[in-house]
């Protein structure tokens, strides 16, 4: 079975700093790889993929992540936070690329960016 | 195109009624999926539809819980006598093949 570890479920950051949020996956198969965000009531919006293509995926927002085969990681990076990526971020996994079987999420980590 | 939209946004039951959603997906996209979202956690796969057919279900989805995508488009999920512990966000997505998910709003239900 597949599944999906996100480290912290608050992360606080000031504005500007470095935004790292971590994500740990367990799959006995290739993985495919997601980050989404979610704001206050709205549904979930894709940021990035990871589809073996290549291990450092660039996303929307200025957000990247990096695929770490012997880590097991995917964990999400922004070199410099703004106040609207105050949010909560899921990672997923999933057994097809773009996820067209069903997702796999973490718990969530809830972002705060502190002016 | 439109997104993926879901009717209603909200809705306040009692114990033991019974409730439907319903979810439109972007046009022409095959795949369908509907989530569940309790409070602090993230959402768990409930179902998926390709075109009309319901392809895998989660255990999630007890007796109480049905899916229907009849004609290959707009789905509905109706529960049964509902409880508290249905409280929760239902989020519906859709996709065109092997390609992104793409989440609507949600259904926000509490149970009283």
């Amino acid at each position: 079975a597949q599944s999906v570890t996100q480290l912290g479920s608050h992360v606080s950051v000031s504005e500007g700093a470095l935004v790292l949020l971590r994500c740990n996956y367990s799959s006995s198969v290739p993985p495919y790889l997601f980050w989404y965000v979610q704001y206050p009531n709205q549904g979930l919006q894709l940021l990035l993929k990871y589809t073996s293509a290549a291990t450092l995926v660039k996303g929307i927002n200025g957000f990247e992540a990096e695929f770490k085969k012997s880590e097991t990681s995917f964990h999400l990076t922004k070199p410099s936070a703004h106040m609207s990526d105050a949010a909560e971020y899921f990672c997923a996994v999933s057994n097809s690329r773009g996820g067209s079987e069903k997702l796999v999420f973490g718990k969530g980590t809830k972002l705060t960016v502190n002016p | 195109d439109t997104g993926v939209s879901q009717d209603p946004r909200h809705k306040i039951t009692k114990r033991g009624q019974n409730v439907t959603f319903r979810c439109d997906p972007i046009s022409e996209h095959n795949r369908l999926y509907w989530y569940r979202q309790t409070l602090g956690q993230g959402p768990e796969f409930l179902t998926y539809f390709q075109n009309e057919a319901q392809l895998e279900k989660s255990r999630l989805l007890s007796d109480r819980f049905s899916a229907e995508r009849p004609k290959g488009s707009f789905s509905t999920l109706e529960i049964q006598r509902t409880e508290q512990g249905d409280s929760a966000m239902y989020l519906c997505a859709s996709s065109r093949g092997e390609e992104t998910q793409y989440f609507g709003p949600g259904t926000r239900l509490l149970v009283l």
